[in-house]
């Protein structure tokens, strides 16, 4: 599975969009872009997932760059409840390796002022 | 649905002695994965199982750490004897069988608090 690169730390205003980036620029042609969050003390979360164009769901959006080196999650209107630290996984779909498991790196912690 | 259902919540044990946790996956789900999440080594995988059936368990770190998965709604992972490096917090995860090209969800229970004295 491709690596991923995530800033360590942000901040971001109740309200405001949150804007969390991810490189992955050894990604592969069959890699999956996957967010999941873990709010604390609580298992991880699943957020959103892209091959190649933009995702939205009711939690979030996810832009993934043409060329799908980078990618975006933005959550739009940013609350104390989305604290947490949030993960960017890239890997193959299900349906290309046996491997099922996910590879968490140290993701980016996301702290939401009031 | 109730989620991955852990248990317990938290165990304080001391060096030695035998720790046995305890997961529920959601019905219906024939992945199930133990993981482990330390501040040192953050989130990694130990094992998991398909159709109850053990697929990985490279992540297991030595043969203190065993686990078992009787049934398609339990499974446990046991620690004999525990070391007190083995405090972590230990999350159960359970995964659909049938699924789409683009889709791999995993649900995460609540997590075991184990502290090892």
């Amino acid at each position: 599975d491709a690596k991923t690169t995530q800033p360590p730390s942000m901040d971001c205003a109740e309200g405001r969009a949150a804007n969390l980036p991810c490189n992955h620029s050894t990604i592969s042609g069959n890699e999956y872009v996957y967010w999941y969050r873990q709010i604390h003390s609580q298992g991880p979360q699943y957020i959103i997932h892209g091959l190649k164009n933009n995702e939205t769901n009711e939690m979030a959006s996810l832009i993934i760059t043409e060329d799908r080196k980078s990618s975006t999650l933005i959550l739009p209107h940013a609350t104390l409840r989305d604290t947490a630290v949030y993960y960017c996984i890239v890997r193959v779909g299900p349906m290309d390796t046996g491997r099922r498991a996910l590879t968490f790196g140290s993701g980016t912690r996301l702290q939401v002022q009031p | 649905d109730a989620g991955v259902i852990q248990s317990p919540r938290h165990e304080v044990t001391e060096m030695g002695q035998e720790v046995t946790l305890r997961c529920k996956p959601i019905s219906g789900h024939d992945y199930l994965f133990w993981y482990r999440q330390t501040m040192m080594r953050g989130l990694e995988l130990l094992i998991y199982f398909n159709n109850n059936v053990p697929i990985d368990d490279s992540g297991m770190p030595e043969d203190r750490f065993s686990a078992k998965m009787p049934n398609a709604s339990f499974s446990t992972l046991k620690i004999q004897p525990s070391e007190p490096r083995d405090s972590a917090v230990y999350f159960c995860a359970s995964s659909p069988g049938i699924v789409l090209a683009s889709t791999d969800t995993q649900y995460f229970g609540p997590g075991t608090r184990l502290t090892v004295l």
